[in-house]
């Protein structure tokens, strides 16, 4: 298996403009989890799906920010309007138990 | 809501050595703690540990859990370059599928 897949790995961008970060969960896989990591604050969760629905999302941090789930096998997460202070690692993880979360590569975003 | 404090923050060793990486909890229904280590990229899966007492092992890792006192050890014997990396701890309740993850332990190695 590919493991959880993300893109772009890496995304620049300038203030105001609409980010769309991607994610492929694990194959058979019904959970999955898209995750802000910063040095400040370390790994946060922002939301989570189980069974494509969204089933909490109160650590998504304010209404710029939305996520979907659209099938078993696709995920985004999206930022409208962006701004600096959304520079961070976004990680996406799915798990099939309901422990033990398998990471993605992580898409690095700059906002300047 | 659930807490995971990590120590040491940061620790620099030599390798050979043996570190001890410690993991503290505050968790409403306890169901699991998970270790993972993070270096460049993805967290990667390490340990799932939920019952006290029971030493997990793999290779030169390992790692047991006490419920009693609510906390984690991560022992890693005669380290290597390679081990250098964040670990992270993170803990499951019964109410829901979300790990709550500690600040992270970031470990260098040196030759």
């Amino acid at each position: 298996d590919a493991g959880v897949i993300q893109s772009p790995r890496h995304e620049v961008t300038e203030m105001g403009q609409e980010v769309t970060l991607r994610c492929k969960p694990i194959s058979g896989h019904n959970s999955l989890f898209w995750y802000r990591q910063t040095m400040m604050r370390g790994l946060e969760l922002l939301i989570y799906f189980n069974n494509n629905v969204p089933i909490d999302d109160s650590g998504m941090p304010e209404d710029r920010f939305s996520a979907k789930m659209p099938n078993a096998s696709f995920s985004t997460l999206k930022i409208q309007p962006s701004e600096p202070r959304d520079s961070a690692v976004y990680f996406c993880a799915s798990s099939e138990s309901l422990d033990i979360q398998y990471f993605g590569a992580g898409t690095r975003l700059s906002v300047l | 809501e659930d807490k995971v404090v990590q120590s040491p923050l940061s620790l620099v060793v030599h390798e050979g050595d043996t570190v001890t990486l410690n993991c503290s909890y505050e968790v409403t229904n306890f169901r699991s703690l998970l270790w993972y280590k993070q270096e460049k990229k993805a967290p990667t899966f390490l340990f799932m540990l939920t019952s006290s007492g029971i030493e997990k092992k793999s290779g030169r890792l390992s790692s047991i859990l006490d419920k009693k006192e609510l906390f984690s050890i991560l022992n890693i014997t005669a380290t290597q370059t390679g081990d250098s990396a964040v670990y992270l701890c993170a803990v499951r309740n019964n109410a829901g599928n979300m790990l709550t993850f500690g600040g992270g332990t970031r470990l260098m190695v040196k030759p």
